[in-house]
């Protein structure tokens, strides 16, 4: 298996456009996990699914902010409009049951908003 | 609600001698402890858990941790570092009720030649 595939690995874009970030977990996990980290705070869980479903989107700093999963092999974080203070690296993780060692990483986007 | 400590930003350690990075968590009931590492510009990586058993639990690439309930800690070890081991180490607790991980904030570890 390929791993968490995410894409793009480097986005910059302008202030006020809307950035979309892409992951595709590993094939036959039923969890799919966003997180965002940065210097300041770390590493933020944003939203998981389990089962394509959301189940937990505590983490989502504001509505410009949304996740999608329309299938078991597919998810995406949009920011619409994206803002300065987004910028950081969004990690997708996927895993079997939930439980902590099948947490998966993929090797993530880094976004810079300028 | 489930935390972890970290209670130290970086760890600095010469090559050669032994290193350990702290992490303390709190959690209702029995804990699921796991560490993780980041090299640069990668994810994170699995290196090791405990959820029951004996107390000191070896992992990867040379790697042990220490259970000890007493003083709710679970301290990453390893006898000899290396300068490859160089990376950010994340701890994490869930609960055995629970699907989430809580991830402490992250130590760097520093190994110099």
């Amino acid at each position: 298996d390929a791993g968490v595939i995410q894409s793009p690995r480097h986005e910059v874009t302008e202030m006020g456009q809307e950035v979309t970030l892409r992951c595709k977990p590993i094939s036959g996990h039923d969890y799919l996990f966003w997180y965002r980290q940065t210097m300041m705070r770390g590493l933020e869980l944003l939203i998981y699914f389990n089962n394509n479903v959301p189940i937990d989107d505590s983490g989502m700093p504001e509505d410009r902010f949304s996740a999608k999963m329309p299938n078991a092999s597919f998810s995406t974080l949009k920011i619409q409009p994206s803002e300065p203070r987004d910028s950081a690296v969004y990690f997708c993780a996927s895993s079997f049951d939930g439980q902590g060692d099948g947490y998966t990483f993929g090797s993530g986007t880094r976004l810079t908003v300028v | 609600a489930q935390s972890v400590a970290q209670p130290e930003d970086q760890v600095n350690v010469a090559e050669g001698n032994p290193l350990t990075v702290k992490c303390t968590y709190s959690v209702s009931g029995n804990p699921y402890l796991f560490w993780y590492v980041q090299y640069p510009n990668r994810g994170l990586q699995f290196l090791l858990k405990y959820i029951t058993g004996d107390n000191l639990v070896k992992g990867s690439y040379g790697f042990e941790a220490e259970f000890n309930k007493s003083q709710t800690s679970f301290h990453l070890k390893k006898p000899s570092a290396l300068v490859s081991d160089s990376a950010l180490y994340f701890c994490a607790v869930r609960d055995n009720a629970g699907n989430m991980l809580t991830f402490g904030g992250g130590t760097r570890l520093m190994v110099k030649p």
